[in-house]
This record gives structure tokens, sequence and C-alpha cells, in this order.
């Protein structure tokens, strides 16, 4: 138990179904982010949000939105995605601090999502 | 270029015995820390060990250390007297303190498999 706690771990949902993903941490980190995994790729992120405001978000298509409305607390939205977003969705946590290399990011358990 | 190259897509290696999984990274940042991931089947992503670029010695957590050779850029993590449990993907990742909250980069990993 990493004290990060993502809900579904499985959803299945069609190109025009509305969904989120939730993610909780326990940890009192100030940063969390979400990462998609697909087979034979690195992770890549997707957002980070650091003290509740968005500080990146990599070039990520608009159909995913992310909400961030406290530190313990991240969804990520969807909408009309496409069979080509079928991935597990990581989320992870992490206390920051400025310039130190060592910050850890806590990874909960993923969601994985099939878009039909 | 790859932040971080992981040229081992699987590796096996008998119950009991030790085994080492490869990493060479590339940043031309003085301060950077590099981290060794382990993702159960069941998808999370767990924390193993540590290393930053200014430490002396090799980290170590339990049987788990890093080989690391700063100049030849490599962090090749050593698991010894593997355990059936051992069995999952290994993720190398790398960040670099300069940039900040938004730069961990991962490899593509190895899928471990101990043989009983």
């Amino acid at each position: 138990e990493t004290g990060v706690t993502q809900t579904p771990r499985h959803l299945v949902m069609g190109m025009t179904n509305k969904k989120s993903l939730k993610c909780e941490q326990h940890l009192g980190h100030n940063a969390m982010y979400w990462y998609k995994q697909s087979a034979k790729k690195p992770l890549e992120l997707m957002f980070v949000y650091s003290l509740e405001e968005r500080v990146e978000n990599n070039s990520v298509p608009s159909r995913f939105s992310p909400e961030c409305p406290n530190s313990s607390h991240l969804f990520l939205h969807l909408h009309t995605l496409q069979p080509e977003d079928s991935a597990l969705y990581l989320c992870a946590s992490s206390q920051e601090s400025q310039g130190l290399a060592k910050n850890i990011q806590y990874f909960g358990a993923g969601t994985r999502l099939s878009v039909l | 270029a790859q932040k971080i190259t992981q040229t081992q897509p699987g590796m096996f290696v008998q119950e009991k015995e030790a085994v080492t999984l490869d990493c060479t990274y590339d940043t031309s940042d003085p301060s950077y820390g590099l981290f060794w991931y382990k993702q159960p089947s069941s998808g999370e992503m767990i924390f193993l060990i540590y290393q930053g670029s200014y430490d002396q010695q090799n980290a170590t957590e339990g049987r788990y250390s890093l080989n690391f050779q700063k100049a030849r850029k490599s962090a090749n993590l050593v698991i010894s007297a593997s355990q059936l449990g051992d069995s999952a993907m290994y993720f190398c990742a790398m960040r670099e303190a300069k940039l900040g909250a938004n730069n961990l980069f991962f490899g593509t990993g190895t899928r471990l498999t101990v043989i009983p």
C-alpha cells in the first residue's frame, strides 16, 4: 500500500461516453501527477499539479481534462476518447522541494482503460 | 535523444541467485537523481531505490543495490537472492534537479522472470 488510491481499477467505455478517473493520496504531498502507460512505451507524463496549480501539460489532447480540487485529490475527466487512448493511467504524488532531485514519486495501482 | 535506456527487454534468473538489470542515462545536469521502480502484474509502480548524483556510495535497500558508475552514466540495479515474488517489470528513471517537478524520465523497462 503506497498511500495513493486510484478508482476505478478497470474501465471500459465507448467513444462517446464521459467518465472520470479519481486519485487520492494520503501522504500529505504537495504535488500530483497523471501518467499514461501504453504497451512497450515509456511512461508518458500527462499533467502535473503542484500546490493545486497545474504546472505542466505535455501537449495532451483536450479530450483529457484534469482537475485538482485540493492537494489530496486529482481527477482525470475523459470524453470522446479514441481506441488508441486505451492504456494504463497511473497517478502519482510527491513532496516537491525546489531544485532537489530526490523527490520520490509514489504511484497508485492505476486504472486500466479500454476504449471501444 | 533517450534520457534513459534499458537494453534488456527480458531477463531470467534462478531463484536465490543474483541478477543485474542494466540502465544507462543521458544528462548534462550535474545534479540529478536515479530511481528504480518495480511494477508487478497488478499495475502498481513500487519505488525501490534512489541514487543521487553526488552520493559517494552506492545505494542499498535490503536485497536491492544500485551499481552507480557516474563516468559511464550507468545505474544498474542488482537484486540479490532472487525470490519468486521478484518477477515483475522493472523501470529505471531519472530526474534532473534544474527542471523541477515535471521531468521524471522513465526507460522502457525490463521484465524479470524468476525461475523456481
